[in-house]
């Protein structure tokens, strides 16, 4: 049981470039999301997705764009990288229990644009 | 909108001094509260949490009490280790289950 993973670990980019990151859970998780952790700004939510086929905008949308073809995977696009992406992202997903479940957070993947 | 404050970081202990993290939130309802702890080079990991007024969550030796009438959830733990040096985030649940973090408290443990 893997948990969360996520693809790449690291990766630079140039302005402008653009990029998919792969985030897979095998836990049969309904909910997934899509973070960007800042310094001093705590984790801001990017997209986020309640099921198969949905997804939907979060706190700071602009310049991302999500898919969740499958169950399992929620990928996040940036189709024309910018400076201000320069980021570490991160993948959370969550069974549906309400209030109360906890999100499960992948290990994150850093992202330079240069 | 829903928020949640953090006293700012870093905090600096030497090990087995007490600790406290104090968090603050607004929200509408009673949402459930968390603290996650993120390790250096890692993903955050649930820490505790607490799904309603009084309740107490606790782990590691690590304990928070929702407290509803001062609208807090502030960290404690009676004394720190040096494995324990880590960022701590405070963090509220809401509908459609996304969590509103605070902006994280950087902890340093030393020998």
């Amino acid at each position: 049981n893997a948990g969360v993973t996520q693809t790449p670990k690291f990766r630079v980019l140039k302005t402008g470039q653009s990029m998919t990151l792969l985030c897979a859970q095998d836990m049969n998780h309904e909910y997934m999301y899509w973070y960007r952790q800042d310094p001093g700004m705590g984790l801001r939510l990017i997209h986020y997705s309640v099921g198969e086929g949905t997804t939907a905008k979060g706190e700071v949308p602009d310049g991302y764009n999500v898919s969740r073809l499958k169950k399992q995977n929620f990928l996040l696009g940036l189709e024309s990288a910018a400076p201000s992406q320069t980021s570490v992202y991160f993948c959370a997903s969550r069974i549906d229990e309400g209030r109360k479940g906890e999100q499960y957070f992948g290990p994150g993947t850093r992202l330079t644009v240069t | 909108g829903n928020s949640v404050t953090q006293m700012e970081g870093p905090v600096t202990l030497s090990e087995e001094a007490f600790l406290t993290i104090n968090c603050t939130y607004t929200a509408t309802g009673y949402p459930s509260l968390f603290w996650y702890v993120q390790y250096p080079g890692e993903g955050l990991q649930l820490l505790l949490k607490a799904t309603k007024a009084d309740d107490k969550g606790s782990n590691k030796g690590f304990e928070a009490t929702y407290r509803k009438e001062t609208t807090s959830f502030h960290l404690e733990k009676g004394s720190v280790q040096v494995s324990d040096s880590a960022v701590y985030f405070c963090a509220l649940i809401q509908q459609g289950g996304k969590l509103i973090f605070g902006q994280g408290t950087e902890l340093s443990v030393k020998p």
